[in-house]
């Protein structure tokens, strides 16, 4: 299957601070990339749509300003989670597909985000 | 809007026995199902993918979809201890391809 890789796999960081997590696809252009959070116990929820060189469409509740989505290249996204607060801690994993994939979904290794 | 129920489990099942997970879906434009194998604090991995009504079949996994009755199963044979995980099932549909994904349910295969 197709490659997706996510950095970093874990990140602690301090209340008010932005944190940035990069999604690749390694071996496919990704047209589209999803963005989906996790609380334990949970299922995954989507947070986002982009696709390459547009703006990224939010599921409704997710807040645009807070969560900036960059889908600049057809192998990178970036989340960027600004101004973390405790309750944004969570289990971040990033997916994505494109014309070679044939309508499947590949998944990032995700990010665990834990707010002090 | 667009559902996919899943019975939230726990399954468990002897090692060796046939594990059989469910799924049922609202969106009746829903055209691929896929399901998802997820262990405890990884990411969701694809197992299989089914696009028409019928069984599919890969090693000891087979795929069933019934479109009239919008239901998708997965059935594991001679299950292994390393199949337990979190089985998430999932459709989509339109040109996004936007997966909706179930809860998912819990599966433990004891030695």
């Amino acid at each position: 299957g197709a490659v997706v890789s996510q950095h970093p796999s874990w990140v602690i960081c301090k209340s008010g601070t932005s944190v940035k997590i990069e999604c690749r696809s390694l071996d496919f252009q990704a047209t589209t990339m999803f963005w989906y959070r996790q609380f334990p116990k949970q299922s995954l929820m989507l947070m986002a749509t982009s696709n390459e060189g547009s703006k990224a469409t939010y599921e409704q509740g997710v807040e645009k300003d807070k969560f900036l989505i960059n889908h600049a290249s057809l192998t990178l996204s970036t989340l960027t989670v600004t101004s973390a607060h405790p309750e944004d801690s969570s289990f971040y994993i990033c997916s994505a597909r494109g014309p070679s994939t044939n309508e499947k979904l590949f998944f990032g290794s995700g990010t665990q985000l834990s707010v002090l | 809007q667009k559902e996919v129920e899943q019975n939230s489990g726990p399954l468990s099942v002897p090692e060796g026995a046939i594990a059989s997970l469910n799924c049922t879906y609202s969106d009746r434009g829903s055209q691929s199902f896929f399901w998802y194998r997820q262990y405890s604090g990884k990411s969701p991995e694809l197992i299989m993918s089914i696009y028409s009504n019928g069984d599919k079949e890969d090693g000891r996994f087979t795929a069933q979809l019934n479109k009239a009755s919008q239901y998708v199963s997965l059935l594991i044979r001679d299950s292994q201890p390393s199949d337990s995980a979190t089985y998430l099932c999932a459709g989509s549909g339109g040109s996004n391809y936007k997966l909706t994904f179930g809860k998912g349910t819990l599966l433990t295969v004891n030695p």
